[in-house]
């Protein structure tokens, strides 16, 4: 089954403890995105990659790094998480940009 | 980065009625996504309309996508409880940019 998988689903911590979001996809895509979705801001994107070492900055990258080794994987961490980070994550997954989006099931952090 | 705009933001009708959400920018899209979120969950692909003045239908669901492929818009016929949801547009802007542009959404509730 085609799938995106993001790890974990829900996350408290606190403020400055270095955590990592995993992401992983099982469709050989090349493009892979970081949105963080918050009330009245809708969906914005943090960093996409178009391929293996290849990365850039989307619209609101400030306090998020992101690597990406293998085609699969795509982990977004925050060095020294802050409460204004707190919001519903989504890692992306496509073939190429004008097709679809697969989305994973989002990651719920809070930072405290 | 482009901007899409959205509207309404809200919105609440009877079971059978009709609805339509527009999605606007100024600028060019080689082409335009519809997503619908459910609460806890990632967006899932409707459509993607690629050529100007393209419509397509996905049962009680027409998309249309303007002809100088600026503007976009979900007409839903008779609407169901089952339709409820959050509707998103997104846009590629086109060669060279891999940054999908979503708008903020329009959060749809279909009153039995």
């Amino acid at each position: 089954e085609a799938q995106v998988t993001q790890n974990p689903r829900y996350l408290i911590t606190v403020t400055g403890k270095k955590l990592t979001v995993t992401c992983s996809q099982n469709m050989n895509h090349e493009y892979m995105s970081w949105y963080r979705q918050d009330p009245g801001l809708g969906l914005r994107q943090i960093y996409y990659s178009m391929n293996v070492e290849v990365t850039d900055k989307g619209d609101v990258p400030e306090g998020y790094k992101v690597s990406r080794k293998e085609k699969r994987n795509f982990p977004l961490i925050l060095e020294s998480p802050s409460p204004n980070q707190t919001s519903l994550y989504f890692c992306a997954s496509h073939f190429t940009q004008n097709t679809e989006a697969f989305f994973g099931q989002g990651t719920r952090l809070t930072v405290v | 980065t482009q901007l899409l705009e959205q509207s309404p933001q809200f919105l609440s009708i009877q079971e059978g009625e009709n609805l339509t959400v527009y999605c606007n920018s100024s600028s060019v899209f080689s082409s335009l996504q519809w997503y619908r979120q459910e609460p806890g969950e990632g967006p899932v692909l409707l459509v993607t309309v690629v050529t100007g003045g393209e419509v397509k239908k996905l049962k009680r669901l027409t998309f249309q996508f303007g002809d100088a492929r600026k503007d976009s818009s979900l007409h839903i016929t008779a609407a169901q409880p089952g339709d409820t949801g959050l509707y998103l547009c997104a846009g590629a802007p086109g060669a060279g940019s891999y940054q999908l542009t979503f708008g903020k959404g329009t959060k749809l509730s279909v009153i039995p």
